[in-house]
């Protein structure tokens, strides 16, 4: 079975612009949850989507969005960049009980750098 | 506040030895905790899971314990070798949380001497 993928694997931005990440799945996973991974914070989690519908959502403003499709791919959103977003933000896939309830697989990550 | 602790300096042990880690975390009652592995440049791998109302799991030479009263899992590395050097994190899901559904640790950096 094919990993967990996600695209771009680098992205260069500058303040102001918005960047749209996608992650696709391990075949037959429904569950997909997006982290931020910052030297200073840590991972820390963003949002939780099952079956097209956001389950869970970390504390995080509402420049950062998501959504996920019928075939369970996800993207995320992030509008008006800061500095601050500057980070590796990586996705995982579970079957779809909870994140934290089973084996969660996650991808390399998008290293985002904004300027 | 809301938080997990990790030993937040690097943990240097000899090969063959057992490394132990620990996670404290104050504030929450998680019904799960997960232990991770993280290796540079790279995302974490899921290495164990333990339930609230279990004690101790193990798998190979991996092995997790898990005290809800003191607040805090333990994590296990027996007959260490150096391929087991990366960060270990753990993360849990606590049974009543607001908006901080699955929180992380920092993590812990394991170096195994050869």
């Amino acid at each position: 079975k094919a990993g967990v993928t996600q695209t771009p694997r680098y992205l260069i931005k500058t303040r102001g612009q918005q960047v749209t990440l996608s992650c696709s799945p391990i075949s037959g996973h429904r569950s997909v949850s997006w982290y931020q991974q910052t030297p200073g914070q840590g991972l820390q989690f963003l949002f939780e989507y099952f079956s097209e519908t956001q389950r869970n959502k970390g504390n995080f403003p509402g420049r950062f969005s998501g959504r996920q499709f019928s075939n369970s791919r996800s993207e995320m959103n992030v509008s008006t960049l800061e500095l601050g977003d500057s980070a590796l933000y990586l996705c995982a896939s579970s079957q779809g009980q909870g994140a934290m309830q089973e084996t969660q697989y996650f991808g390399p990550g998008t290293r985002l750098l904004v300027l | 506040s809301q938080k997990i602790e990790q030993n937040s300096e690097a943990l240097n042990i000899q090969e063959g030895k057992t490394a132990t880690l620990t996670c404290n975390y104050t504030n929450y009652s998680p019904a799960y905790l997960q232990w991770y592995r993280q290796d540079p440049g790279r995302g974490p791998v899921f290495l164990l899971l333990i339930r609230e109302n279990e004690k101790e799991k193990r798998k190979e030479r991996l092995k997790v314990t898990f005290d809800t009263t003191l607040k805090q899992s333990l994590f296990h590395i027996t007959a260490s070798q150096p391929a087991d050097s990366a960060t270990y994190l753990c993360a849990l899901e606590p049974l009543a949380s607001g908006t901080y559904k699955y929180i992380f640790g920092t993590g812990t950096r394991l170096k195994v001497l050869a």
